[in-house]
C-alpha cells in the first residue's frame, strides 16, 4: 500500500503569512494527488484535484504542485478563515490513504 | 441541490451491533461511488472502504477488512456501514463522501456520524 507522509505536522502562521505544506508519496504516484481542508467540528472540504487543479469555489490563494512522489500545498496569503487542518490523498491505487494531516494555527 | 445526510448519534456498548446511513439526494445515487471515512478523536482521517451502488461492489481498506460491512440500497438512495461486534476503539466520527468518477475526488461529504462505544 502507498503511504502518505505530511509536512509538517503542525505549523503557526500570521494572517497575510505564505504557508507552504509538503506532501510525499511512498512510490510514484503520477499526479493523483488531492488536498482538503477541515475545520473543527465539519467534514472535509477539496480544494486541489489532481496535485494541481483548483476545486471550483477555492479562492485564487491556495495552489498545488508536484509529480511523482512530492507535492506541495500553497497558501499565498494566509486569511483568518484558512486555519484548520490540512491533508493530502493519493487517488493513483487503492487504498487511496490520506496523509497524517497538517495543522495550521495561529501564530 | 446534492446532499449526503448521515443518520445521527450513536451511544451502543461493547459487542452489540450497529448500522448507520448516508441517503444521497439532489443527483443520480447509482452514478457515483459512496466512500466511508473514519475520524478517531483528535486524529486525522482514514479511508475505510467504498461501495458502487450500481451493483454492491465494494473495496474495503486493510485495516477495516473483516471489521465492517458496507452495503447499499439504491432503491432508496442510502448506503450503509455496518458493525457486528462494536470495540471500544470504533469510538469515531464517520464520513460518507460522493467520489466524482474520473477525477477521484470526494466533492460531497456528509455530516459525520459520531459513534460511541463504551461499557
Amino acid at each position: 500500500d502507498i503511504q502518505m507522509t505530511q509536512s509538517p505536522s503542525s505549523l503557526s502562521a500570521s494572517v497575510g503569512d505564505r504557508v507552504t505544506i509538503t506532501c510525499r508519496a511512498s512510490q510514484i504516484i503520477s499526479t493523483s494527488l488531492n488536498w482538503y481542508q477541515q475545520k473543527p467540528g465539519k467534514a472535509p472540504k477539496v480544494l486541489i484535484y489532481t496535485a494541481s487543479t483548483l476545486q471550483s469555489g477555492v479562492p485564487l490563494r491556495f495552489s498545488g504542485s508536484g509529480s511523482g512522489t512530492d507535492f506541495t500545498l500553497t497558501i499565498s496569503s494566509l486569511q483568518p478563515e484558512d486555519f484548520a487542518t490540512y491533508y493530502c490523498q493519493q487517488t493513483y491505487s487503492t487504498p487511496p490513504a490520506f496523509g497524517q494531516g497538517t495543522r495550521v494555527e495561529i501564530k | 441541490e446534492v446532499q449526503l445526510v448521515q443518520s445521527g448519534a450513536e451511544v451502543k456498548k461493547p459487542g452489540e451491533s450497529l448500522r448507520i446511513s448516508c441517503k444521497g439526494a439532489g443527483y443520480s445515487f447509482t452514478s457515483y461511488w459512496i466512500t466511508w471515512v473514519r475520524q478517531m478523536p483528535g486524529k486525522g482521517l482514514e479511508w475505510m472502504g467504498r461501495i458502487d451502488p450500481t451493483d454492491s461492489h465494494t473495496n474495503y481498506g486493510p485495516s477495516f477488512q473483516g471489521h465492517v460491512t458496507l452495503s447499499a440500497d439504491k432503491s432508496i438512495s442510502t448506503a450503509y456501514l455496518q458493525w457486528s461486534s462494536l470495540k471500544a476503539s470504533d469510538t469515531a466520527m464517520y464520513y460518507c463522501a460522493r467520489r466524482t468518477a474520473g477525477t477521484k475526488f470526494y466533492d460531497y461529504w456528509g455530516q459525520g456520524t459520531l459513534v460511541t462505544v463504551s461499557s
